[in-house]
């Protein structure tokens, strides 16, 4: 059965400080990974992952993936208040489906 | 570029009523996606739809739900004789095709009486 699991469930930190999101996967016919944030209404997407070893960057956040080991890390540098969120890992089938199967998420609390 | 619509934003419905809920996909999106979040777990796919044309529904149950994209209009998900245990948020995806992004609506939150 696919899954993809995040660690940690849920994290703590104060500004400024960079955080960690780590995510395993397995998703038979694997396209790509995403990662998803999500505050109080829609999931709004941050990256895309197809090849390994590719560091995909925005701005504070940066992203990774790894085919062989089936994992992602989602980090965060110098976090602020507004990163404050449930941060979803996702995996994405490939072939006619295209369905996306999602991890329980991150939530992630940013203090001043 | 309105981002993807979904209405109602809060429904609320005595067991045995029927849910409709609406996604007008992102302008030039063609393909539409169904998801529904239980309380306190993940988001879990339900059906894959293009205009007219449903492409995967393994993740709806066979019984009283059923998703169209006519092609005209919007993508309907309709639950009969709804039951608590359809309370949740109903999440609506495009994308402009079977590769690309998925972009997210605001969801529909069901509450069952």
């Amino acid at each position: 059965e696919d899954k993809v699991v995040q660690s940690p469930l849920s994290l703590v930190v104060h500004e400024g400080d960079t955080v960690t999101l780590n995510c395993s996967y397995e998703v038979t016919n694997f396209r790509s990974l995403l990662w998803y944030k999500q505050e109080k209404k829609a999931p709004t997407f941050l990256f895309m992952l197809t090849s390994s070893g590719i560091e995909k960057k925005s701005g504070r956040l940066s992203s990774i993936l790894d085919k062989k080991e089936l994992f992602s890390i989602l980090n965060i540098t110098a976090t602020q208040t507004g990163d404050s969120a449930v941060y979803l890992c996702v995996g994405r089938h490939g072939g006619a489906t295209n369905k996306l199967i999602f991890g329980t998420g991150t939530l992630l609390a940013v203090q001043p | 570029n309105a981002g993807v619509m979904q209405n109602p934003r809060h429904l609320v419905r005595r067991r045995g009523q029927e849910a409709r809920l609406r996604c007008s996909p992102m302008k030039g999106h063609s393909h539409v996606y169904w998801y529904r979040q239980l309380p306190e777990e993940g988001l879990k796919f339900m059906v894959y739809l293009q205009k007219e044309n449903i492409i995967d529904e393994s993740g709806m149950p066979k019984e009283r739900f059923s998703a169209e994209f006519p092609k005209e209009g919007p993508s309907i998900l309709r639950i009969q004789q709804v039951v608590r245990g359809d309370s949740a948020a109903y999440f609506c995806a495009s994308s402009v095709d079977r590769q690309e992004t998925q972009y997210f609506g605001p969801g529909t939150r069901l509450l069952v009486l």
